[in-house]
């Protein structure tokens, strides 16, 4: 039971443009959400996050949207670099006051861009 | 200011042996979290605790799988019996000790591979 899906297995955007990574979740008590970026051979390295309490979070070039009636979420670059090629993995959270929580990943997406 | 810590990075066990994964959470953060990624897979829950006490262990396996984070130490998740379907990269996560869901710090992994 996927509860975190990434559709697009793969990605690939020309440098200087915008690159959107989707992500679909089903788990309704899921209020926080965050995206990170992996390298090969490296563990994966936190990029942006957004609670459900948002519809739009930004940090300099990257962009998370949050439409939670459709239960959807984007992260968009830009622009993008040679240096954003990597594998992004969404992955949300049921927020217990209190207490930290287990995250819930996608399968992730491998962007690359290209010259 | 040293990230998560954990070694070795590669393991190679005989089927039958036993693996033993370390982490050593960054400064100032009590949560362990350890998720796996299979081949072609997202990362995977599998335990989460904090010092001395395993607080949801829903995604491990009911056999074979351990895990602690002891007083003083490094947190250890241990494999008996290592079988073929075992072979995986072993990620480590920490977070500060908090009463809200904060960003996840991931080591660089222990890729194990079973023989």
């Amino acid at each position: 039971d996927q509860q975190v899906k990434q559709n697009s297995p793969s990605l690939s955007v020309q440098e200087g443009r915008i690159s959107i990574l989707n992500c679909d979740y089903t788990n309704s008590m899921f209020d926080y959400f965050l995206w990170y970026k992996k390298y090969p051979a490296e563990g994966p390295t936190f990029l942006i996050s957004i609670s459900s309490i948002k519809d739009k979070n930004e940090d300099g070039r990257f962009t998370v949207f949050l439409n939670k009636s459709a239960k959807h979420l984007s992260l968009h670059i830009v622009p993008s670099q040679p240096g954003d090629s990597a594998v992004y993995f969404c992955a949300a959270s049921a927020q217990r006051t209190g207490t930290a929580s287990k995250l819930t990943f996608g399968t992730g997406t491998r962007l690359q861009v290209t010259l | 200011n040293a990230g998560v810590m954990q070694n070795p990075r590669h393991l190679v066990r005989r089927r039958g042996q036993e693996a033993r994964l370390r982490c050593s959470p960054m400064k100032g953060h009590s949560h362990v979290y350890w998720y796996r990624q299979l081949p072609e897979e997202g990362l995977k829950f599998m335990v989460y605790l904090q010092k001395e006490n395993i607080i949801d262990e829903s995604g491990m396996p009911k056999e074979r799988f351990s895990a602690e984070f002891p007083k003083e130490g490094p947190s250890i998740l241990r494999i008996q019996q290592v079988v073929r379907g075992d072979s995986a990269a072993y990620f480590c996560a920490s977070s500060p000790n908090s009463d809200y869901i904060e960003e996840q710090y991931f080591g660089p992994g222990t890729r194990l591979t079973v023989t």
